[in-house]
C-alpha cells in the first residue's frame, strides 16, 4: 500500500510570494491533517480535513489555507510568504476524523523562503 | 502556550542499555497519548500509544508510562539499539481531533 504522498519535497520561494503544497492521502483514508515543523518547536497543527470539510484548525494565520477534494487529496496554500513560514510541512491522513486514529505522515516538504 | 513539553532536547545512551524520553502536559482533559520516531529527511512515525484509563502499555522494547497525578508520561526502550537514533515526539489529544506534540527529543545510541 503507497504511503502518504507529498509534492513537492522542496520549495525556494521569495517574502510575498504564495505557495500551493500536495498531499495524496493512503488509499482509504479519509481524515488529512497538516502540520508545521520548526525547530525548536515541534510541530504545530495547521488544520484537519475530513469528508471536504475542514473540522479542526490551529492558531495560524488566515494566510494559510487549505482544502480537501473528493478522492481525499488536500492541498495546503500560503499566501503573502514571510521569512518565518520557512519550515518542514508535514501531512498526514488518518483512517478516521480525530479521535484516536493513528496519523501516517508523508516525508514533508520543506519550504524555504528568502 | 506549549501544553506538551519535553525538555530534554537530546538525550545520548550507551547500545544495550535503557533509553528514558519524557513528556509533560498540562491539560487534565487529554486522554489518549502517542509517540512518534522520526528520522531524518522522513516523517514522524507511529511507534507506541497509552490511553489516560491505562497506566502502562507494552509493545517489544517500547513500553509507555502513564502517570495522571503528575500529567506525566515516559517512553522507555530497553534495550537501546543504534537503529533507535531519531527524534522523538509525544503527542496528547483530547478527543477534539487535534493531535498536540510536544518539541522533540533527539536520542543518540552509540554503540
Amino acid at each position: 500500500k503507497a504511503g502518504v504522498t507529498q509534492t513537492p519535497r522542496y520549495l525556494i520561494k521569495t517574502r510575498g510570494q504564495q505557495v500551493t503544497l500536495s498531499c495524496s492521502p493512503i488509499s482509504g483514508h479519509r481524515s488529512v491533517s497538516w502540520y508545521q515543523q520548526t525547530p525548536g518547536q515541534g510541530l504545530q497543527f495547521l488544520f484537519e480535513y475530513f469528508s471536504e470539510t475542514q473540522r479542526n484548525k490551529g492558531n495560524f494565520p488566515g494566510r494559510f489555507s487549505g482544502r480537501q477534494f473528493s478522492n481525499s487529496r488536500s492541498e495546503m496554500n500560503v499566501s503573502t510568504l514571510e521569512l518565518g513560514d520557512s519550515a518542514l510541512y508535514l501531512c498526514a491522513s488518518s483512517v478516521r476524523q480525530g479521535l484516536n486514529s493513528p496519523l501516517h505522515f508523508g516525508n514533508g516538504t520543506r519550504l524555504t523562503v528568502t | 502556550d506549549q501544553q506538551v513539553k519535553q525538555n530534554s532536547p537530546s538525550l545520548s545512551v550507551q547500545e544495550g542499555r535503557i533509553s528514558i524520553l519524557n513528556c509533560d502536559y498540562t491539560n487534565s482533559m487529554f486522554d489518549y497519548f502517542l509517540w512518534y520516531k522520526k528520522y531524518p529527511a522522513e516523517g514522524p512515525t507511529f511507534l507506541i500509544s497509552i490511553s489516560s484509563i491505562k497506566d502502562k502499555n507494552e509493545d517489544g522494547r517500547f513500553t509507555v508510562f502513564l502517570n495522571k497525578s503528575a500529567k506525566h508520561l515516559s517512553l522507555h526502550i530497553v534495550p537501546s539499539q543504534p537503529g533507535d537514533s531519531a527524534v522523538y515526539f509525544c503527542a496528547a489529544n483530547n478527543q477534539g481531533g487535534k493531535l498536540i506534540f510536544g518539541q522533540g527529543t533527539e536520542l543518540s545510541v552509540k554503540p
